[in-house]
C-alpha cells in the first residue's frame, strides 16, 4: 500500500523559514494537500494541488512537489503557526495521510 | 458558509456497530463538485481516512476497513452516514466528517468539529 513519510518534528525560530517534507514513491505525479491542526481543533487545509493557497491562508504558506518529495514551507514563521501538519495524497481512489509533523516555534 | 456537524453516540460497546451522521448545512450535498468523507484520529495519533461517498451513493473505502464500513447518503436530509461494525478499542477516536472538493484535486476543504467515540463495555 502507498505510504507518505513525514519527519515527526521540526523546530524553527520565530521569523525564520520552516520546511516540512513529505515523501512517497513518485509523489510528484500526484496532487498533494497540506493540513494544519492545532490542539483540540479540526484540521484546516493550508495548501491544495501542491502549491495553491485557499482563501484566508497567509501568503507565508507555500508548497512544492517534485520527484518523490513534497514540501510545505512557512516563511517568517510566527508563534501561531505552531501546530501539527499533515500531508495527503490520493492513490487508487484511496486517501493517504502522512504521519504528521509537529512544528515547534522556539 | 457550508458547515458540517457530526452526531451520534459517544460510547459504543465492543463488538457492536458504531453509527454516525454528518449533517451538511449552508449548501447542498447533491452538488456535483463534492465527495463527502469520514476521517478518524485516535487520541494523540494521526489522521486515518475511512471512506468517501458521492451524492449518487457511489463509495470508496479504506482497504484496511472495507470489510467493516458502510457509508450512505440521504439527500433529502442533506446528511451522510457512517456505520462501522464489530468495533474494538482500536476504533476509539475522534471521527471527523469532511467535504472533498473535486476541482481542487480532491482536497478536504471543509471539516466538521469532530465527535469523540469511546469503545467500552
Amino acid at each position: 500500500s502507498y505510504e507518505l513519510t513525514q519527519p515527526p518534528s521540526v523546530s524553527v525560530s520565530p521569523g525564520q523559514t520552516a520546511s516540512i517534507s513529505c515523501s512517497g514513491d513518485k509523489l510528484g505525479d500526484k496532487y498533494v494537500c497540506w493540513y494544519q491542526q492545532k490542539p483540540g481543533q479540526s484540521p484546516v487545509m493550508v495548501i491544495y494541488q501542491d502549491t495553491k493557497r485557499p482563501s484566508g491562508i497567509p501568503e507565508r504558506f507555500s508548497g512544492s512537489n517534485s520527484g518523490n518529495t513534497a514540501t510545505l514551507t512557512i516563511s517568517g514563521t510566527q508563534a501561531m503557526d505552531e501546530a501539527d501538519y499533515y500531508c495527503q495524497a490520493w492513490d487508487s481512489s484511496t486517501a493517504i495521510f502522512g504521519g504528521g509533523t509537529k512544528l515547534t516555534v522556539l | 458558509q457550508v458547515q458540517l456537524q457530526e452526531s451520534g453516540p459517544g460510547l459504543v460497546q465492543p463488538s457492536q456497530t458504531l453509527s454516525l451522521i454528518c449533517t451538511v448545512s449552508g449548501g447542498s450535498i447533491s452538488s456535483g463538485s463534492y465527495y463527502w468523507s469520514w476521517i478518524r484520529q485516535p487520541a494523540g495519533k494521526g489522521l486515518e481516512w475511512i471512506g468517501r461517498i458521492y451524492s449518487s451513493g457511489s463509495t470508496n473505502y479504506n482497504p484496511s476497513l472495507k470489510s467493516r464500513v458502510t457509508m450512505s447518503v440521504d439527500t433529502s436530509k442533506n446528511q451522510f452516514s457512517l456505520k462501522l461494525t464489530s468495533v474494538t478499542a482500536a476504533d476509539a477516536a475522534i471521527y471527523y466528517c469532511a467535504r472533498i472538493l473535486i476541482p481542487s484535486g480532491h482536497a478536504f476543504d471543509i471539516w466538521g468539529q469532530g465527535t469523540m467515540v469511546t469503545v467500552s463495555s
